[in-house]
Protein backbone atom coordinates (compact mmCIF):
# COMPACT_ATOMS: atom_id res chain seq x y z
CA UNK A 1 0.00 0.00 0.00
CA UNK A 2 1.21 3.85 -0.05
CA UNK A 3 0.31 6.54 2.17
CA UNK A 4 -0.50 9.97 0.16
CA UNK A 5 -1.19 13.46 1.53
CA UNK A 6 -1.96 16.87 -0.41
CA UNK A 7 -1.61 20.17 0.23
CA UNK A 8 -4.17 21.95 0.01
CA UNK A 9 -6.51 20.19 1.26
CA UNK A 10 -9.30 22.66 -0.21
CA UNK A 11 -9.23 26.36 -1.23
CA UNK A 12 -11.02 29.05 -2.14
CA UNK A 13 -9.74 31.40 -5.37
CA UNK A 14 -10.77 34.21 -7.85
CA UNK A 15 -11.12 33.53 -11.27
CA UNK A 16 -7.86 34.45 -13.35
CA UNK A 17 -5.67 33.24 -11.13
CA UNK A 18 -3.18 30.03 -10.40
CA UNK A 19 -3.20 27.09 -7.51
CA UNK A 20 -0.65 24.80 -7.46
CA UNK A 21 -1.61 21.21 -5.61
CA UNK A 22 0.98 19.01 -3.80
CA UNK A 23 0.94 15.33 -3.65
CA UNK A 24 3.57 13.41 -1.61
CA UNK A 25 3.49 9.52 -1.28
CA UNK A 26 5.58 7.63 1.61
CA UNK A 27 7.33 5.29 -0.77
CA UNK A 28 8.75 5.27 -4.44
CA UNK A 29 6.55 5.01 -6.46
CA UNK A 30 7.13 5.21 -10.57
CA UNK A 31 3.22 5.79 -11.88
CA UNK A 32 1.35 8.95 -10.39
CA UNK A 33 -1.95 9.94 -11.40
CA UNK A 34 -4.32 12.73 -11.33
CA UNK A 35 -8.13 13.00 -11.81
CA UNK A 36 -10.39 15.55 -11.06
CA UNK A 37 -13.98 14.59 -9.45
CA UNK A 38 -16.72 17.21 -10.24
CA UNK A 39 -19.62 17.31 -7.24
CA UNK A 40 -21.65 13.87 -7.35
CA UNK A 41 -19.69 12.27 -10.08
CA UNK A 42 -16.93 9.67 -11.02
CA UNK A 43 -13.25 10.18 -11.74
CA UNK A 44 -11.88 11.86 -14.75
CA UNK A 45 -8.12 11.14 -15.23
CA UNK A 46 -6.36 14.38 -16.19
CA UNK A 47 -3.01 13.17 -16.72
CA UNK A 48 -0.08 10.36 -15.86
CA UNK A 49 2.72 11.93 -14.39
CA UNK A 50 5.94 9.10 -14.38
CA UNK A 51 8.71 10.04 -13.27
CA UNK A 52 11.87 10.56 -15.80
CA UNK A 53 8.89 11.25 -18.52
CA UNK A 54 6.73 14.16 -19.58
CA UNK A 55 3.30 14.09 -18.46
CA UNK A 56 0.86 12.06 -20.77
CA UNK A 57 -2.52 13.68 -20.69
CA UNK A 58 -5.70 12.91 -21.17
CA UNK A 59 -8.60 14.25 -24.25
CA UNK A 60 -9.79 17.31 -23.28
CA UNK A 61 -7.05 18.57 -21.05
CA UNK A 62 -3.78 20.23 -22.25
CA UNK A 63 -0.38 21.16 -20.55
CA UNK A 64 -1.12 24.84 -20.87
CA UNK A 65 -3.87 24.39 -18.46
CA UNK A 66 -2.50 21.86 -16.49
CA UNK A 67 1.04 21.58 -15.86
CA UNK A 68 2.16 18.90 -13.76
CA UNK A 69 5.53 18.31 -12.28
CA UNK A 70 7.31 15.08 -11.29
CA UNK A 71 10.55 16.27 -9.55
CA UNK A 72 11.10 12.74 -8.13
CA UNK A 73 9.84 9.39 -7.19
CA UNK A 74 7.51 10.30 -4.49
CA UNK A 75 6.13 13.62 -4.87
CA UNK A 76 4.03 15.57 -7.74
CA UNK A 77 2.19 19.14 -8.38
CA UNK A 78 -0.87 19.91 -10.55
CA UNK A 79 -1.23 23.67 -11.33
CA UNK A 80 -5.01 24.35 -12.31
CA UNK A 81 -3.90 27.72 -14.70
CA UNK A 82 -6.23 31.29 -15.07
CA UNK A 83 -8.82 29.28 -13.20
CA UNK A 84 -12.75 29.79 -14.07
CA UNK A 85 -15.67 28.29 -11.99
CA UNK A 86 -16.15 25.38 -13.93
CA UNK A 87 -12.58 24.37 -12.83
CA UNK A 88 -14.27 24.32 -8.85
CA UNK A 89 -14.00 20.32 -8.26
CA UNK A 90 -11.88 17.79 -6.34
CA UNK A 91 -8.54 17.09 -7.87
CA UNK A 92 -7.28 13.83 -6.31
CA UNK A 93 -4.00 12.08 -6.94
CA UNK A 94 -3.10 8.28 -6.94
CA UNK A 95 -0.15 6.14 -7.35
CA UNK A 96 -0.38 3.03 -8.84
CA UNK A 97 1.15 -0.37 -6.81
CA UNK A 98 1.39 -3.76 -6.20
CA UNK A 99 1.27 -6.93 -8.85
CA UNK A 100 -2.32 -5.65 -9.91
CA UNK A 101 -1.09 -2.29 -10.09
CA UNK A 102 -4.17 -1.00 -7.50
CA UNK A 103 -4.30 2.73 -7.35
CA UNK A 104 -4.49 4.76 -3.87
CA UNK A 105 -5.71 7.89 -3.56
CA UNK A 106 -4.64 11.40 -1.35
CA UNK A 107 -7.74 12.55 0.38
CA UNK A 108 -8.16 14.89 -2.36
CA UNK A 109 -8.19 19.19 -2.92
CA UNK A 110 -11.93 20.63 -3.14
CA UNK A 111 -11.35 23.88 -5.31
CA UNK A 112 -14.21 26.21 -5.30
CA UNK A 113 -13.22 29.10 -8.33
CA UNK A 114 -15.28 32.07 -7.76
CA UNK B 1 -12.27 -0.94 -25.28
CA UNK B 2 -12.53 -1.09 -21.58
CA UNK B 3 -15.10 0.23 -19.55
CA UNK B 4 -17.35 -0.26 -16.77
CA UNK B 5 -20.81 0.09 -16.10
CA UNK B 6 -22.50 0.08 -12.43
CA UNK B 7 -25.80 0.08 -10.82
CA UNK B 8 -27.40 3.61 -10.85
CA UNK B 9 -28.06 4.60 -7.43
CA UNK B 10 -28.93 5.86 -4.98
CA UNK B 11 -29.56 2.59 -2.63
CA UNK B 12 -30.70 3.13 0.47
CA UNK B 13 -30.97 0.49 2.98
CA UNK B 14 -32.62 -0.47 6.48
CA UNK B 15 -29.33 -1.26 8.89
CA UNK B 16 -28.88 -5.15 8.63
CA UNK B 17 -30.09 -5.53 5.24
CA UNK B 18 -28.06 -7.36 2.35
CA UNK B 19 -26.54 -5.36 -0.09
CA UNK B 20 -25.86 -6.35 -3.46
CA UNK B 21 -24.34 -3.30 -6.46
CA UNK B 22 -23.68 -4.53 -9.69
CA UNK B 23 -20.75 -4.00 -11.79
CA UNK B 24 -20.46 -5.70 -15.14
CA UNK B 25 -16.98 -4.57 -16.77
CA UNK B 26 -15.85 -4.69 -21.15
CA UNK B 27 -12.43 -4.91 -21.27
CA UNK B 28 -9.96 -6.67 -23.65
CA UNK B 29 -6.95 -8.96 -22.29
CA UNK B 30 -7.33 -9.95 -18.87
CA UNK B 31 -7.88 -7.13 -16.03
CA UNK B 32 -7.71 -6.78 -12.87
CA UNK B 33 -10.63 -5.29 -10.85
CA UNK B 34 -11.42 -3.23 -7.62
CA UNK B 35 -13.76 -1.69 -5.36
CA UNK B 36 -13.37 1.42 -4.03
CA UNK B 37 -15.50 3.39 -1.02
CA UNK B 38 -15.32 7.14 -0.78
CA UNK B 39 -16.46 8.42 2.64
CA UNK B 40 -18.22 11.69 2.43
CA UNK B 41 -15.31 14.70 2.52
CA UNK B 42 -12.68 11.86 1.86
CA UNK B 43 -10.41 10.64 -1.27
CA UNK B 44 -10.75 6.90 -2.41
CA UNK B 45 -9.75 4.01 -0.18
CA UNK B 46 -9.34 0.54 -1.86
CA UNK B 47 -11.96 -1.90 -0.36
CA UNK B 48 -11.15 -5.07 -2.28
CA UNK B 49 -9.62 -6.66 -5.16
CA UNK B 50 -9.78 -9.76 -7.37
CA UNK B 51 -6.67 -9.97 -10.84
CA UNK B 52 -7.72 -13.15 -12.13
CA UNK B 53 -11.19 -15.23 -12.83
CA UNK B 54 -12.27 -17.09 -10.32
CA UNK B 55 -11.11 -14.96 -7.83
CA UNK B 56 -13.07 -13.49 -4.63
CA UNK B 57 -12.12 -10.60 -3.24
CA UNK B 58 -13.08 -9.92 0.54
CA UNK B 59 -12.62 -7.13 3.13
CA UNK B 60 -14.61 -5.73 6.26
CA UNK B 61 -17.46 -7.77 5.29
CA UNK B 62 -17.86 -6.88 1.64
CA UNK B 63 -17.43 -9.75 -1.18
CA UNK B 64 -17.16 -9.66 -4.94
CA UNK B 65 -16.19 -12.71 -6.91
CA UNK B 66 -14.26 -11.99 -10.79
CA UNK B 67 -16.97 -13.73 -13.28
CA UNK B 68 -14.93 -14.06 -16.44
CA UNK B 69 -18.41 -15.87 -17.97
CA UNK B 70 -20.54 -12.68 -17.39
CA UNK B 71 -17.66 -9.98 -17.07
CA UNK B 72 -19.42 -9.19 -13.63
CA UNK B 73 -18.02 -8.08 -10.01
CA UNK B 74 -20.86 -7.30 -8.06
CA UNK B 75 -20.32 -6.38 -4.54
CA UNK B 76 -22.13 -7.62 -1.88
CA UNK B 77 -22.72 -7.58 2.00
CA UNK B 78 -24.95 -9.86 4.32
CA UNK B 79 -25.86 -7.44 6.47
CA UNK B 80 -25.22 -3.89 6.33
CA UNK B 81 -24.46 -1.13 9.27
CA UNK B 82 -24.86 2.84 9.35
CA UNK B 83 -21.13 3.38 9.02
CA UNK B 84 -20.98 1.65 5.66
CA UNK B 85 -23.24 4.53 4.19
CA UNK B 86 -20.83 6.11 1.57
CA UNK B 87 -20.33 6.18 -2.36
CA UNK B 88 -18.89 2.85 -4.04
CA UNK B 89 -16.81 2.58 -7.48
CA UNK B 90 -16.18 -0.52 -9.25
CA UNK B 91 -13.23 0.00 -11.48
CA UNK B 92 -11.05 -2.12 -13.41
CA UNK B 93 -6.77 -2.06 -14.62
CA UNK B 94 -6.23 -3.40 -18.15
CA UNK B 95 -2.50 -4.49 -18.97
CA UNK B 96 -3.24 -3.24 -22.20
CA UNK B 97 -3.27 0.23 -21.57
CA UNK B 98 -0.53 0.63 -19.23
CA UNK B 99 -2.56 -0.03 -16.72
CA UNK B 100 -5.05 2.79 -16.79
CA UNK B 101 -8.04 2.82 -14.16
CA UNK B 102 -11.25 2.99 -15.62
CA UNK B 103 -14.10 3.83 -13.06
CA UNK B 104 -17.40 3.17 -12.92
CA UNK B 105 -20.13 6.02 -12.22
CA UNK B 106 -20.10 5.37 -8.42
CA UNK B 107 -23.17 4.11 -6.37
CA UNK B 108 -24.41 5.89 -3.47
CA UNK B 109 -25.56 4.19 -0.56
CA UNK B 110 -27.52 5.01 2.97
CA UNK B 111 -27.99 2.80 5.71
CA UNK B 112 -30.90 4.12 8.05
CA UNK B 113 -30.96 2.96 11.48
Amino acid sequence: SAVISQKPSRDICQRGTSLTIQCQVDSQVTMMFWYRQQPGQSLTLIATANQGSEATYESGFVIDKFPISRPNLTFSTLTVSNMSPEDSSIYLCSVAVGQGYEQYFGPGTRLTVT
Amino acid sequence: GNSVTQMEGPVTLSEEAFLTINCTYTATGYPSLFWYVQYPGEGLQLLLKATKADDKGSNKGFEATYRKETTSFHLEKGSVQVSDSAVYFCALSATNTGNQFYFGTGTSLTVIP
